[in-house]
């Protein structure tokens, strides 16, 4: 099974700032198989990102996904204050996992 | 635009059998989508459970196959997970969801819609 790291924990940060988080792979990922999600308290998780770096549907273009192999990153590039909520990473090998999560909280 | 919902016993007994189904509208279950069960215990990351075609072809979580079956029922438009053998372990939040179809014929792999979520506790 694959294990995805994500890190920071917690990020916190102000506003308008530019958000950084990364998604580390135990092996390799197809970026294919790479994907990104928001999720707000006692909602389901919404889809920003697929095949490592292609914005969904409808998502801003302040969210941008980049990284091949084992590390991905997922960045904001300015926060809005819609944006504080918790990000996972997800993949599909021989199964699917999804990352522990980053929650991104204002400062 | 498509939207799911799930339904179901919101507590299940330890040993016993959950079971909840998955309502979608406004499209078809017969598209070429794959369609998915991942769950969430409470404060922890999400777990994908298993998933099924519209011909009811199936793939599980390995840590799970051994008490998962997730069955369709295309005349009624919906889904249905079971788990067998619950515990304490088994209380979460699941959610239904569909797996992103091909786009111009290359699959990719993520969850582009979602139900709400039910939360399911398992307790005596």
């Amino acid at each position: 099974e694959t294990v995805l790291t994500q890190s920071p924990g917690t990020l916190s940060l102000s506003p308008g700032e530019r958000a950084t988080l990364s998604c580390r792979a135990s092996q390799s990922v197809s970026s294919r198989y790479l994907a990104w999600y928001q999720q707000k308290p006692g909602q389901a998780p919404r889809l920003l990102i697929y095949a490592a770096s292609t914005r969904a549907t409808g998502i801003p273009d302040r969210f941008s996904g980049s990284g091949s192999g084992t590390d991905f990153t997922l960045t904001i590039s300015r926060l809005d204050p819609e944006d504080f909520a918790v990000y996972y990473c997800q993949q599909y090998g021989s199964s699917r996992t999804f990352g522990g999560g980053t929650k991104v909280e204002i400062k | 635009q498509v939207q799911l919902q799930e339904s179901g016993p919101g507590l299940v007994k330890p040993s016993g059998t959950l079971s909840l189904t998955c309502a979608v509208s406004g499209g078809s279950l017969s598209s070429s989508s794959w369609w998915s069960w991942v769950r969430q215990p409470p404060g922890k990351r999400l777990e994908w459970i298993g998933e099924i075609y519209h011909d009811g072809g199936t793939n599980y979580n390995p840590s799970l196959k051994s008490r998962v079956t997730i069955s369709v029922d295309k005349s009624k438009n919906q889904f249905s997970l079971k788990l067998s053998f619950v515990t304490a372990a088994d209380t979460a939040v699941y959610y239904c969801a569909r797996n992103l179809p091909p786009i111009f014929g290359v699959v990719f792999d993520a969850f582009d819609i979602w139900g709400q979520g039910t939360m399911v506790t398992v307790s005596s």
